[in-house]
């Protein structure tokens, strides 16, 4: 059965910083890779999905790489804001689009 | 602008009773699913349709019932079977197929607690 990881749990940076956000996950036969961000009381938000044949994805600030063999992908932020404060979570699709979702990582971007 | 939309957005149960969260869609997806969130958690899967009149059970439907009469609607009812139905409850929708690689688009949740 499927297993997602993600690390740290919480992280708390100034705004500026670039920053990663790792996600890893047990059986590497994976369609693709999704990254979400939700807000507070919120539904989630599709970032980027990485399919199986990817190495990565970009989306202005944010970039995503897969690399399958070590079941592992991570989210790059690049100059982060106060408005990417958010909770993170990162999930493996393995058929069908039935996702398993890591526990998320909360983020927060102090001014 | 096409979407998903859950109501109510809060929600409380009675002991015994039953409750039904609704979701509700315009996206002209064929799937549909429904989440459960525990506070610092990820989601979970309680279950899904993938078709009209069809559903299947997620990892955690114990206490839930679910039904899916039309292509926009996949209601969930939390039965008094569900001996600890407090969490927040999302609502996903998607284009089916095995080998799709299209993203779930969610609603924005039903918070559901207990009086």
């Amino acid at each position: 059965k499927q297993e997602v990881t993600q690390i740290p749990a919480a992280l708390s940076v100034p705004e500026g910083e670039n920053l990663v956000l790792n996600c890893s996950f047990t059986d590497s036969a994976i369609y693709n890779l999704q990254w979400f961000r939700q807000d507070p009381g919120k539904g989630l938000t599709s970032l980027l999905l990485i399919q199986s044949s990817q190495r990565e994805q970009t989306s202005g600030r944010l970039n995503a790489s897969l690399d399958k063999s070590s079941g592992r992908s991570t989210l790059y932020i690049a100059a982060s804001q106060p408005g990417d404060s958010a909770t993170y979570l990162c999930a493996a699709n393995n058929a069908g689009n039935m996702l398993t979702f890591g526990g998320g990582t909360r983020l927060m971007v102090k001014p | 602008d096409g979407g998903i939309t859950q109501s109510p957005k809060y929600l409380f149960r009675k002991e015994g009773q039953n409750v039904t969260l609704s979701c509700e869609q315009n996206l002209n997806h064929d799937a549909m699913y429904w989440y459960r969130q525990d506070p610092g958690q990820g989601l979970r899967l309680i279950y899904y349709s993938q078709i009209v009149n069809d559903f299947q059970k997620g990892d955690i439907a114990e206490g839930y019932s679910v039904s899916r009469e039309k292509k926009e609607s996949f209601p969930l009812t939390v039965t008094s079977a569900q001996k600890n139905p407090t969490a927040f409850y999302l609502c996903a929708s998607s284009t089916a197929g095995l080998y799709s690689n299209q993203p779930q688009h969610f609603g924005d949740g039903t918070r559901l607690s207990i009086l």
